[in-house]
């Protein structure tokens, strides 16, 4: 079975340009998330959604960041200007709505802003 | 404000024996747990969970157990091996919050031979 599939693996870009990150959930699965990871500060979530309606978006750290999913098995994550701060891993990850609250990852694009 | 807690940034063990990492958490609404495994350049894996209503779980080498009333769990794994040696997380969720999970800063566990 495919896990979650994130693309890119890995995304260099300078200060100011726009990033895209894409994920694809587990097949069946009604939930997705975005996560964050720094050193500093660990594993954040940044936005899920359930049924490809944004639930909770609290951990959006800015209006540059913006994330959707226009269907079941797509979700795309937007840095628009991206800065150096944004550096980081980023995580999607899903799960069945209705089981166990256990979530699947998707195995990172590590970001690097310069 | 960080919710889950994980105190020991790092651990060491031999391999054989056991290892034990822990994890306290503040919020008293949160009634479910996870501990997911990372190894480098990958996604976090689930390895075990625990829900509320129980103070341990078991699955073969791995053994969570839940102490509610100290706001702690922790994650046994006997016999370590080499293979073990990856970062753990412990996250939580409370039911309340769709499934929400808090995650912990992580413990690198390393298993020397």
């Amino acid at each position: 079975d495919a896990g979650v599939i994130q693309s890119p693996r890995h995304e260099v870009t300078e200060m100011g340009q726009e990033v895209t990150l894409r994920c694809k959930p587990i097949s069946g699965h009604n939930s997705l998330f975005w996560y964050r990871q720094t050193m500093m500060r660990g594993l954040e979530l940044l936005i899920y959604f359930n049924n490809n309606v944004p639930i909770d978006d609290s951990g959006m750290p800015e209006d540059r960041f913006s994330a959707k999913m226009p269907n079941a098995s797509f979700s795309t994550l937007k840095i628009q200007p991206s800065e150096p701060r944004d550096s980081a891993v980023y995580f999607c990850a899903s799960r069945l709505a209705g089981g166990t609250d256990t979530q699947y990852f998707g195995p990172g694009t590590r970001l690097t802003v310069l | 404000d960080q919710q889950v807690k994980q105190n020991s940034p790092s651990l060491s063990v031999q391999e054989g024996r056991i290892s034990i990492l822990n994890c306290d958490y503040t919020n008293s609404m949160f009634d479910y747990f996870l501990w997911y495994k990372k190894y480098p350049a990958e996604g976090p894996t689930f390895l075990i969970s625990i829900s509320s209503i129980k103070d341990k779980n078991e699955d073969g080498r791995f053994t969570v157990f839940l102490n509610k009333s100290a706001k702690h769990l922790s994650l046994h794994i006997v016999p370590s091996q080499p293979g073990d040696s990856a970062v753990y997380f412990c996250a939580a969720s409370d039911y309340g919050t769709a499934s929400k999970l808090t995650f912990g800063t992580g413990t690198r566990l390393q298993v020397t031979l």
